[in-house]
């Protein structure tokens, strides 16, 4: 028979597009909303980070959005290349200090070429 | 300049045995983390050490201890395994400011049957 498990939200996108990957976060307290990118078989690896009283930062490529009004987070890559298929993540750092991250379930970005 | 790094990489148990998960960071880190990895989700933090000394638990902390040797190395227990302690362990690292910016090992997968 076939087997039922948990199965991330997938992100399909054709490479050179534009990619949106979007979270809904609990808690609001936290001081700082973070994205994370997980390449098959690695640990996560830190891309951006967006403290609470911004609404938007750029990185190289990537553009955080955060909307505390609805408690959204969205991570926005320009141009997408094969190198950023991986699984994302959104985090947030609950009320600060150094007591670790609460981390989303997770979207995979596939890149169509 | 490893970063973080994990011992074993691959590791399978029976149920009840015990074992110790290695982690080392030589990037001066004071605060370090141990999270779990189950399929499909996100990470779940077990306990962290926000410096030399100190452990705390995390959101997930029954069934392991944790021991703070120094500041570059920070060890992850399992006193008697059982199968829902399956899972892929990380360890990550970060320094005091910019602590949601944390640096991850690669992982140890662990099969308990």
């Amino acid at each position: 028979g076939e087997s039922v498990g948990l199965h991330l939200p997938t992100l399909s996108v054709q490479e050179g597009d534009n990619s949106i990957i979007n979270c809904a976060y609990s808690n609001s307290a936290s001081d700082y909303f973070i994205w994370y990118k997980q390449e098959s078989g690695k640990g996560p690896q830190f891309i951006i980070d967006i403290r609470s009283n911004m609404d938007k930062r750029q990185g190289q490529r990537v553009t955080v959005l955060l909307n505390k009004t609805v408690k959204h987070l969205s991570l926005q890559i320009a141009a997408t290349q094969p190198g950023d298929s991986a699984v994302y993540f959104c985090a947030e750092n609950g009320g600060g200090g150094a007591d670790g991250l609460t981390f989303g379930k997770g979207t995979h970005l596939i890149i169509q070429p | 300049n490893a970063g973080v790094t994990q011992t074993p990489k691959f590791q399978v148990l029976k149920t009840g045995q015990s074992m110790t998960l290695q982690c080392a960071q030589d990037m001066n880190h004071n605060s370090m983390y141990w999270y779990r990895q189950d399929p499909g989700m996100g990470l779940r933090l077990i306990y962290y050490s926000a410096s030399e000394g100190t452990t705390d638990k995390g959101e997930v902390p029954n069934g392991y201890n944790v021991s703070r040797l120094n500041k570059r190395e920070f060890s992850l227990r399992l006193e008697s395994a059982a199968p829902s302690q399956t899972s892929v362990y990380f360890c990550a690292s970060g320094r005091a400011q910019r602590i949601y910016e944390q640096y991850f090992g690669p992982g140890t997968r662990l099969t308990v049957t």
